[in-house]
Parts: structure tokens; sequence; C-alpha cells
């Protein structure tokens, strides 16, 4: 069954560097997204990506935050600047047009020092 | 403004024993309703979903659920919980018109063999 990768499992940084979480849509998704989840809050949206531009996003995602799909397949979270509170599990979700389902990937741990 | 809520962080049950974990919204009309269950270290999986219709789903792994409209509920069931159960449920609601689930904290659950 096709599922939603993400890469790295973990990734442990340093307060003020750039990261890059990476997510491997299913191949015939179009709608991707973005959350997060801090740990032992609730997960929290942050941006959705459609027809290769932002189409909602939260008053999470500010200007330190973007998304892109740089070669067509895969579908990147950059931050540019880590801040302490940026340390969660972020998740990456795809779906199909007009389908409220989506389908997450196992998520990265982000741990900002 | 909208919510969901978990009111159970932690439950605990043998194996073999049914189960109800407990899922409450708030919203102005009847949203569209989902559980997910996150296994450690997996993403998050659709286990049912409530759009319209018969208001007692079914899911999964032997899951069910019910919508009741009264009391803003839709409760996640299991006659006879399993040991590979023990995971994380998410209670998530989307609004009528939007495609961004709003998610509960989430239930913790422990089986003892």
């Amino acid at each position: 069954e096709p599922e939603v990768t993400q890469t790295p499992s973990h990734q442990v940084t340093q307060m003020g560097q750039e990261v890059i979480l990476r997510c491997v849509p299913i191949s015939n998704h179009l709608y991707f997204y973005w959350y997060r989840q801090i740990l032992g809050q609730k997960v929290e949206f942050l941006v959705s990506f459609y027809n290769n531009e932002i189409s909602e996003k939260s008053e999470i995602f500010d200007d330190q935050f973007s998304v892109e799909r740089p070669d067509g397949s895969n579908f990147t979270l950059k931050i540019r600047s880590t801040k302490l509170e940026d340390s969660a599990m972020y998740f990456c979700a795809t779906g199909l047009a007009g389908s409220l389902e989506q389908y997450f990937g196992p998520g990265t741990r982000l741990t900002v020092t | 403004a909208q919510s969901v809520t978990q009111p159970d962080i932690h439950i605990t049950v043998s194996e073999g024993a049914s189960l109800e974990l407990r899922c409450n919204y708030s919203y102005g009309a009847t949203p569209y309703l989902f559980w997910y269950v996150q296994s450690p270290g997996q993403g998050l999986q659709l286990l049912l979903k409530y759009f319209s219709g018969d208001t007692l789903v079914q899911g999964i792994k032997g899951f069910e659920a019910e919508f009741k409209r009264s009391q803003s509920s839709f409760n996640l069931r299991k006659p006879s919980v399993h040991w590979s159960d023990a995971a994380e449920y998410f209670c998530a609601v989307v609004a009528s018109g939007s495609y961004i689930p709003t998610f509960g904290r989430g239930t913790s659950l422990i089986v003892h063999p």
C-alpha cells in the first residue's frame, strides 16, 4: 500500500540553524500539508499546498517557515532560523483532489538545542 | 471558537475488555468527524470517518464510532481490545466548507495482558 514517507526521522539542530524536513507524497496525491505536534500538545495545522502554491496557512506559519516542491516529487518544509520552541514532531500529510481524507507520514522529530 | 475535546489523556484496559474513547466537539454546524490512530514510530492512520447518513460508522481494526448530534460527541468503541491496539488515538473535526482538521489532544491507550 502506498504511503507517505518523511526524512529524517529525527533531527537535532542548534538554535538559529536552518533545517529542511522532507516528505515524499503518495504519487497521485495533489494536496500536501504540514502539521506539528509539540510534546504533550495537540496536532496543529501549519500549511497546505496545492498546484505549487500555498493554499492556506495558520498563524504559526510565519516568515521563518517556507514550503516547496523542489523537484516535483519531494515536498519540503524549511525553517530558516530555528528557535527552541520549534522543537516538535512535524507531520507531512497528502490527499487526493476533492477528498477530505489525508494520509500522514510517520513524522520527523525536530529537537532544537 | 471551534474546539475538539478528548477528556481522557490516558485509558488503561485489559486485553479482551471493551473500550470507549470520548470525543466532544464545539462547532456551529455538523462537521466532518474522524478518528486517527498513531502507533509508536508511525504516522497517523485513519480509523474511520463520519460525513453524513448512518450515525454508527464502522472502521478498520474492528473499531466503530457513533455520532450523537445532541451531545456533540463522536465516541470511538471497540468490543474487545487486543494488545496491538495500544497506541495514541486522535479525534479530528473538519468544519463544513473547510478541509483542515482540528485535532483533539489525543488519548493514550494502554492495554494490560
